[in-house]
């Protein structure tokens, strides 16, 4: 049990383009989602905190207006870059929890923007 | 807010030796302790977690202690294997709800067979 899926796990897009992000709890309902970024050879940091039907709460210094968030229902959450440029490039990981504290990740998603 | 600090950021460990982690966190009132571990281009996942009420928690080869006094957690690995190899990173969740969970700095961890 507990399986979160995220879709795509790699892209590669030009400068400019907007890139969607999947994240998906297969057997649970996910009352909460939390997307976060990582770099090589560090640690996970958390961009925002998604409730099902209510706006995504940003951490300090994440431009809410670049990054998208959308948690349409008990089991999707979406990120949305808007306008991705090379220093978006990053390891991009969702994870999703229901009422308790433990978070389940998803395989995360590689993307290069050129 | 919340502050975990997490040593060492690198490990070598001989194969069948243990190895141990520790992490410091800020927030006296932080509740949930989890560890995860994460190989590379890979999802993090949850070994072992620890909440406030407990001192310690073992499972097979894998432990976590718990000092709330000292607002300290450390994770023991016993006998060691290569498939250990990872980056291990531990969490807290601070109060004030909302479940945002706090991560530590890592610690790459090498099996040396």
């Amino acid at each position: 049990g507990a399986v979160v899926s995220q879709h795509p796990s790699w892209v590669i897009c030009k400068s400019g383009t907007s890139v969607k992000i999947e994240c998906r709890s297969l057997d649970f309902q996910a009352t909460t989602m939390f997307w976060y970024r990582q770099f090589p050879k560090q640690s996970l940091m958390l961009m925002a905190t998604s409730n099902e039907g209510s706006k995504a709460t940003y951490e300090q210094g994440v431009e809410k207006d670049k990054f998208l968030i959308n948690h349409a229902s008990l089991t999707l959450s979406t990120l949305t870059v808007t306008s991705a440029h090379p220093e978006d490039s990053s390891f991009y990981i969702c994870s999703a929890s229901s009422r308790q504290e433990t978070q389940y990740f998803g395989p995360g998603t590689r993307l290069l923007v050129l | 807010g919340e502050n975990v600090e997490q040593h060492p950021s690198t490990l070598s460990v001989q194969e069948g030796d243990s190895a141990v982690i520790k992490c410091t966190y800020s927030d006296s009132a932080s509740n949930y302790f989890p560890w995860y571990k994460q190989e590379l281009g890979k999802r993090p996942q949850l070994i072992i977690d620890i909440r406030s009420n407990v001192g310690e928690k073992k499972d097979q080869r894998i432990a976590v202690t718990l000092n709330k006094t000292a607002k300290h957690f450390s994770l023991h690995i016993t006998e060691t294997q290569p498939e250990d190899s990872a980056v291990y990173f531990c969490a807290a969740i601070p109060s004030g709800g909302n479940e945002k969970l706090t991560f530590g700095t890592g610690t790459r961890l090498t099996i040396i067979p």
